[in-house]
């Protein structure tokens, strides 16, 4: 099944300063992975997804960034602001056409006023 | 507004008692899922539902058994509660063909 590794697993950034998260995954046919951010004591929310027939996806201050030659795909937040703190999960879908996600250990990034 | 939730969202239990926690939505997705979430491990999936009368296990299956009685519901038993089971369940639900999940609020079970 797919393997999806997620770095690093702690991350504090001054306010204003970009915050980069990076996963790889094992499945070469996985074709969507999503980020999902979860404040404490919430529940994962989507905050942005990338197919396989797309190598970059922007939405104001995040984009996400996709190799599939490498496998890996990034997280990138910039101009963090204080509520930008919480754990973020990256996600692969796995084989094509299945529906499921494997979730990578998720990343707890601060963002210090 | 269409929604996912989930009953209990908190509960303690002891060893050994059968635990069953509700999740419900009302978007008619055809796909279900639950996943617990324990720190260092992020979400592991325990069971999935792609429709009425189907069930799957996932990576952490044992000890736990689901039900599709209908599209809205996958209710999640715990057999015979475990320590090991005390964790955070979330619930989940999908479109066929869009992969895209939305989550319940979770719900935290601690076994005595």
């Amino acid at each position: 099944g797919e393997n999806v590794e997620q770095h690093p697993s702690t991350l504090s950034v001054q306010e204003g300063d970009s915050a980069v998260i990076k996963c790889t995954y094992s499945d070469s046919a996985s074709n969507y992975f999503p980020w999902y951010k979860q404040e404490l004591g919430k529940r994962p929310q989507l905050i942005i997804d990338i197919r396989s027939n797309v190598g970059e996806k922007k939405d104001q201050r995040i984009a996400v960034t996709l190799n599939k030659t490498a496998k890996h795909f990034s997280l990138h937040i910039t101009e963090t602001q204080p509520e930008d703190s919480a754990v973020y999960f990256c996600a692969a879908s796995g084989q094509t056409g299945a529906n499921n996600l494997f979730f990578g250990t998720g990343t707890r990034l601060t963002v210090i006023p | 507004d269409a929604e996912i939730t989930q009953s209990p969202r908190h509960k303690i239990t002891e060893t050994g008692r059968q635990v069953t926690l509700a999740c419900h939505q009302t978007w008619n997705h055809n796909n279900m899922f639950w996943y617990r979430q324990d720190l260092g491990h992020g979400l592991r999936l325990i069971h999935y539902s792609y429709g009425v009368h189907d069930t799957n296990k996932g990576e952490v299956s044992d000890g736990y058994s689901v039900s599709r009685s209908n599209t809205e519901d996958l209710p999640l038993t715990l057999e015979s509660a475990a320590s090991s089971q005390t964790s955070v369940y979330f619930c989940a639900s999908s479109d066929p063909g869009q992969e895209t999940q939305y989550f319940g609020p979770g719900t935290r079970l601690l076994v005595l």
